[in-house]
């Protein structure tokens, strides 16, 4: 069974913090890593993707994977009460079909 | 742009009650088309998806079915609803057939209430 694991928190910084959420995967053929936002009651919201080692910058956010350690984070910024929520890491599965999901890491931004 | 619909928003069903739920998609077609659902402590789980018309592949056996009328419809039902149905469903869209750069875009929702 193909897992994405991540701590569900909650996560908790102070307003202009960097938030760091962390998500670990269990394939290793996996190629296509995502990040989405979802807040309560919504649907989730893409907000990053990367599909190479290294680090992807977008604004206030940074993605870094390491295909090695099978790592996959998501670096916020400033951190803005806007930004709680949950934070769901996903995974392409073997077939590119679909995706795998982690349960989510709840992140709390304190004004 | 694309824009990706579906209702009804929320539903209250009784136990061994039937089933509908649609999901249409604008702005694009042949896309890959995906049902989730997000239970209560849980993560999303995939129940279908789909490349094209008619085309459904199942990832979890269950009383759920889905269908794809047309390119850019899919339907989820149920002739029987149990309790343990209950929770967020989500329809997602992407545009390749497979690959590796697969980014899914998530409907609003229904979230759906099994008494």
């Amino acid at each position: 069974q193909k897992e994405v694991e991540q701590n569900s928190g909650p996560l908790s910084v102070p307003e202009g913090a960097i938030a760091s959420l962390n998500c670990t995967y269990s394939d290793r053929v996996s190629q296509s890593f995502f990040w989405y936002r979802q807040y309560s009651g919504k649907s989730p919201e893409l907000i990053m993707s990367i599909y190479s080692n290294g680090d992807k910058e977008d604004g206030r956010f940074t993605a870094q994977l390491n295909k090695a350690s099978q790592y996959v984070s998501l670096l916020i910024r400033d951190s803005q009460p806007s930004d709680s929520a949950t934070y769901l890491c996903a995974v392409n599965n073997q077939a590119g079909t679909a995706l795998i999901f982690g349960k989510g890491t709840t992140l709390s931004v304190s004004s | 742009s694309q824009t990706i619909h579906q209702w009804p928003a929320t539903l209250v069903q009784p136990v061994g009650s039937p089933l509908s739920l649609e999901c249409t998609v604008e702005g694009t077609s042949n896309p890959n088309l995906y049902w989730y659902r997000q239970a209560a402590g849980r993560g999303l789980q995939l129940l279908f998806y789909s490349v094209g018309i008619g085309q459904i592949s199942s990832e979890v056996p269950q009383n759920l079915s889905a269908s794809r009328p047309q390119d850019r419809q899919f339907i989820l039902s149920s002739k029987k609803l149990l309790l343990s149905d209950s929770g967020f469903y989500l329809c997602a869209w992407s545009r390749l057939a497979g690959g590796s750069y697969n980014e899914q875009f998530f409907g609003p929702g229904t979230r759906l209430t099994v008494l």
